[in-house]
This record gives structure tokens, sequence and C-alpha cells, in this order.
């Protein structure tokens, strides 16, 4: 079936280093990737996302790019704030179908110190 | 805020028992999901339901239930309660009845403790 795998964390980073969350996937057909976050005692919120291949999903200085011949969707930022402190989660779904579910990874806890 | 209400926030109870966690969509929004959180696991789909009718399943337990009401809100019944049923569990809402390419809106979530 369908899977998504990201790095395992945590990940701690100081205030304006660079990001790169690491997120692959499994699925049978053309999937649309996602990237959502969650703040502490909050719900997941959508961050970014690509609908198809060489797509480029970026918001809030985070940028993924969806790559069909490596099966990525690697998330990047170039100057991390201690306020991107979060649970970051890769996900995919299949467009079109019926049976629709976001299929989630695990999630990356990301600390940025000051 | 995502517009997408979740009562209550925290709820402790002991094995063997059953509960009732419930939901409130966006304004507009008639897919309610059914996510289920744990430190294991990760983040697992329960259950969709778009405008009153099961849409699609996931790996739900046979003692867990849910149904939407003609008002859209929706409840996700847990019942013969066991340890490992411990953990977050998400409502999220949208628009429309499958995803695909689309936003999924989360709410802040229930933590269930089974002690």
């Amino acid at each position: 079936g369908d899977s998504v795998t990201q790095m395992e964390g945590p990940v701690t980073l100081s205030e304006e280093a660079f990001l790169t969350i690491n997120c692959t996937y499994t699925a049978t057909g053309y999937p649309s990737l996602f990237w959502y976050v969650q703040y502490p005692g909050e719900g997941l919120q959508l961050l970014l996302k690509a609908t198809k291949a060489d797509d480029k999903g970026s918001n809030k200085g985070f940028e993924a790019t969806y790559r069909k011949e490596t099966t990525s969707f690697h998330l990047e930022k170039g100057s991390v704030q201690v306020s991107d402190s979060a649970v970051y989660f890769c996900a995919l779904s299949m467009s079109g179908g019926s049976n629709y579910k976001l299929t989630f990874g695990k999630g990356t806890l990301l600390t940025v110190n000051p | 805020d995502s517009g997408v209400t979740q009562t209550p926030k925290h709820l402790i109870t002991a094995t063997g028992q059953r509960v009732t966690l419930r939901c409130s969509p966006r304004s507009g929004d008639l897919s309610v999901y059914w996510y289920q959180q744990s430190l294991d696991q990760g983040l697992q789909f329960l259950i969709q339901y778009y405008n009153g009718e099961e849409r699609a399943k996931g790996n739900i337990l046979e003692r867990f239930s849910a149904q939407q009401f003609p008002d859209l809100h929706s409840e996700l019944n847990l019942s013969s309660l066991e340890l490992g049923d411990s953990a977050l569990y998400f409502c999220a809402s949208s628009p429309h009845p499958w995803g695909g390419d689309e936003k999924l809106f989360f709410g802040s979530g229930t933590q269930l403790s089974v002690l």
C-alpha cells in the first residue's frame, strides 16, 4: 500500500541554520504530496503541497520539490527561526479516487534554539 | 484557529469503558475525517464521512464506530476501551467529498487516556 517515510527526529538546530527534513514515498500511482506542521497543543496545518512531478511547493520560507525519479519530497528552509519549532509531517494522497485518504509519515520534531 | 471544534479536549477513563468524541467541522464543510495519533503508530486515518454517509474507511477497529449527523457534526464512539487506545484523536474537515490535492483543516484533538 501507499506509505511515507520521513527522517526520524528529533532535529535540533540553532536559529538561522539551514533545515532539511527528508521524505520519500511509495505509491501505486501519481500522488499529491503535502507537508503539514503541528505546533505544540494544536492540530495539523497545511504548510505546502505539490500535485505533480517537478512542482515546487512553498510557504513561509519553506520549500519542497516533487521528485518523481527519486520518489521524494524533502522539506527545506534556508534560515530557521525559533517559531518554526514544531512537528512536521510529510503526507501523500491519490487524486480522483473515491476512497480518499491522506497517508502521513510519522512526523519529525524540530526544535530551534535561539 | 482552523474552525474545527473538538470536544472534550481531554478524557480520562478506565479499561472496558465507552466514550464518545465530538467534532464540529468548519462552517460549510461537508466532509469529516477522523485520525488517531499515537507515539508508536504515528497518524493513522480511521474513517471519513461526507454529508452523512461513510465515504472511506482506514485502520478503524471494530470496537470503534462513527457517524455524521444532519447538522454535519460527527461523533466517534470508542467501546471496550483498552490501554492501547490511549492516543490523541483528531478530526479534520474539508468542503468536498474526496480530497486528492485539497487541504484538510484539523481540530486541536481530544487526548484520550485509558487507565
